[in-house]
């Protein structure tokens, strides 16, 4: 079946702009889960969804950080008036479930560059 | 201190030797540990994972956790230049949902 699956693959983009970044996971998998990879630094957890709540937002780094999720399915990650540091890749993962053991699958990241 | 540790390498060996790979931690309450690869480019996929201490076995691949000295490990025997790849460990508590990464180490197996 089909991955998680992100989009754009690649965005370049000019300080002070705002970009949208999307990811559509896993059919039926109830959990969500947004992460940063800065180059050189492992995955950094921003943002959990259960259904179309967010009950963890504890790792945004900002208030220029938001992040939604509909339809308990699709989900978008918005960072208003960008900034250099926030050049990074975007993971977005999915899990049938959260808490104990469940697998995370992620998909293949948004490499945003901040001009 | 950072609550996972990992020494990013880089590490080249030639094909057919024994990789270790390991990461220490700092919070006990870890209870799941991951070994995720990550090939250039592409989002990390879950290789094996391990609950508790103790040994777990998957062809190749064998993954270790000594809790009491905060310990993991990924050994990967007989290595070939498929397994080139950033090898990131992952661990989280029982009840928490949130992965706690290291920062991966860059291996390259050279044919």
């Amino acid at each position: 079946g089909a991955g998680v699956s992100q989009s754009p693959s690649n965005k370049v983009t000019e300080k002070g702009k705002d970009v949208e970044l999307r990811c559509d996971p896993i059919s039926g998998h109830t959990a969500l889960y947004w992460y940063r990879q800065r180059l050189g630094q492992g995955l950094e957890f921003l943002i959990y969804f259960q259904g179309n709540s967010a009950p963890d937002k504890s790792g945004l780094p900002s208030d220029r950080f938001s992040a939604e999720r509909t339809g308990e399915s699709v989900s978008t990650l918005t960072i208003q008036r960008t900034q250099q540091e926030d050049s990074a890749v975007y993971l977005c993962a999915s899990s049938l479930a959260a808490g104990g053991y469940n697998e995370q699958f992620f998909g293949p990241g948004t490499r945003l560059t901040v001009l | 201190q950072k609550e996972v540790e990992q020494d990013p390498g880089p590490l080249s060996v030639p094909e057919g030797a024994i990789v270790s790979l390991n990461c220490t931690y700092s919070n006990s309450a870890f209870q799941y540990f991951m070994w995720y690869r990550q090939y250039s480019r592409k989002g990390p996929e879950l290789l094996m994972y391990t609950y508790s201490s103790g040994n777990k076995e998957d062809g190749r691949f064998t993954a270790q956790v000594d809790k009491s000295s905060k310990y993991i490990s990924l050994f990967i025997r007989d290595s070939q230049p498929s397994d080139s790849a950033t090898y990131l460990c992952a661990m989280n508590g029982g009840s928490n949902y949130k992965l706690t990464f290291g920062k991966g180490t860059l291996l390259t197996v050279n044919p």
